[in-house]
């Protein structure tokens, strides 16, 4: 156990909906990143976000946004869905220091039929 | 880009040493070399980290060569629940605007009885 969340577990929606997906990092980790892994992509990194700001950009789509909150849970909004969102989606956790160790929540899958 | 080369696939004998190797020629001075494994669609597990030195934990040892263009994971008694994809990536390890880890295809770890 990595000590990061990530809920839901599964999620299954159609073409055209709004979904949020959620996670908690490590108790004292101040940087949260989001990874997608589709099964001809691998993982992808998606954003960091570092004590509510945002601090760096990957292959993110425009349709795709997320948000730390001062908590410093994080969530990943993914909109206009599309099958080929179909994927896990990943988060992970480090105090933010650079070059640090990254933990990994167990993930959301996500299936947009 | 992934900065790192790794074998697609390899096979293990149980009980034997597993020697992953990895090619990052093109790693800077200031960057560590990270070791990854998924387990099936589990989130990745951190492995174990190092910059010059040689590295060992309960999980593995790491040997990185002088020159530090490549490095080997060692998993020193391989049992049927490593089998794995191993995921070998470089970092930055000082200050820096932004954290983009690039997760390249990894090498396929198969242990077999």
């Amino acid at each position: 156990d990595s000590g990061v969340t990530q809920t839901p577990k599964h999620l299954i929606t159609a073409t055209g909906q709004r979904v949020t997906l959620r996670c908690s990092p490590r108790s004292g980790d101040l940087s949260v990143y989001w990874y997608q892994q589709s099964l001809d992509q691998g993982l992808q990194f998606l954003i960091q976000y570092y004590n509510g700001e945002e601090r760096a950009k990957g292959n993110i789509l425009e349709r795709f946004s997320a948000q730390q909150f001062p908590d410093l849970h994080s969530e990943l909004n993914l909109s206009s869905l599309e099958l080929g969102d179909s994927a896990l989606y990943f988060c992970a956790s480090s105090l933010g220091t650079p070059g640090d160790t990254q933990y990994f929540g167990p993930g959301t899958r996500l299936t947009v039929l | 880009d992934a900065k790192t080369t790794q074998p697609p696939s390899m096979d293990c004998a149980e009980g034997r040493a597993a020697n992953l190797p990895c090619n990052h020629s093109t790693i800077s001075g200031n960057e560590y070399v990270y070791w990854y494994r998924q387990i099936h669609s589990q989130g990745p597990q951190y492995i174990i980290h190092g910059l010059k030195n040689n590295e060992t934990n309960e999980m593995a040892s790491l040997i990185i060569t002088e020159d530090r263009k490549s490095s080997t994971l060692i998993l020193p008694h391989a049992t049927l629940r490593d089998t794995a994809v191993y995921y070998c990536i470089v970092r930055v390890a000082v200050k820096t605007s932004y954290d983009k880890v690039i997760f390249g295809p990894g090498t396929s770890l198969s242990v077999i009885p």
